[in-house]
């Protein structure tokens, strides 16, 4: 079975502060995804990586990065912390280099911005 | 452009009644994905189905069942008899084979179902 962890659930900080959100797969998957979700909306991409030091951007990067550095770790980044950047976080990997491969999930991260 | 409606915000049912899901997608590839996920309260989005747009037999699993419908654009699913774990939000996704490595979600199905 695929596994994809997160490393908090729950997650409170103040504006302003440096925020890294950590995710790991262990089924050797080529690419790698950050989405956030938000009631209404569904689920909208921020950043995606299909290679280590490999990224692209989705649909709502701005004010988030990302890091790749081993195949299995993709981190999300909130540089500055805003009020707006509360929700939730999900991480997702994919198999291979096929856009249409099935998308795993990790258990999702609550990010509170006070 | 591509684009996945769920037009249900929130659905609630007794158990052991059917409900229906829908889903209605829009795409210019001829070539592309379709998903559905279960995401219960524990947050977890979990894989339901995937299926591809040369494919339109309907497939049945268990409980669960999908109806593909390309002359409509749409891509139902039903649970039969329902349960009260089956209470969670559904998800319906769309992937282009030219889209890159976009995956695009619907707002999402929150379905009640009551003891």
């Amino acid at each position: 079975d695929v596994k994809v962890t997160q490393s908090s659930r729950y997650l409170v900080k103040r504006t302003g502060e440096k925020v890294f959100l950590e995710c790991v797969q262990d089924m050797d998957h080529e690419n790698m995804f950050w989405y956030r979700q938000d009631p209404g909306l569904g689920l909208r991409l921020i950043y995606f990586s299909y290679d280590v030091k490999m990224k692209e951007k989705g649909d709502i990067p701005e004010g988030y990065s990302v890091s790749r550095e081993k195949k299995e770790r993709f981190s999300l980044i909130l540089e500055s912390a805003s009020t707006n950047q509360t929700s939730m976080y999900l991480c997702a990997s994919s198999r291979s280099g096929i856009s249409t491969d099935t998308q795993y999930f990790g258990p999702g991260t609550r990010l509170t911005v006070l | 452009a591509q684009k996945v409606t769920q037009a249900q915000t929130e659905i609630s049912v007794v158990e052991k009644e059917d409900v229906t899901l829908d889903c209605v997608y829009e795409t210019r590839d001829t070539t592309y994905y379709l998903f559905w996920y279960k995401q219960p309260p524990s947050g977890e989005l979990v894989f339901l189905i995937r299926r591809n747009s040369f494919d339109e037999q309907n497939e049945i699993s268990g409980r669960y069942s999908w109806n593909f419908q390309k002359s409509t654009s749409s891509f139902n699913f039903t649970i039969t008899a329902s349960q009260v774990v089956d209470s969670a939000v559904y998800f319906c996704a769309l992937s282009e084979y030219t889209g890159g490595f976009k995956t695009i979600f619907g707002a999402g199905t929150r379905l009640f179902v009551k003891a």
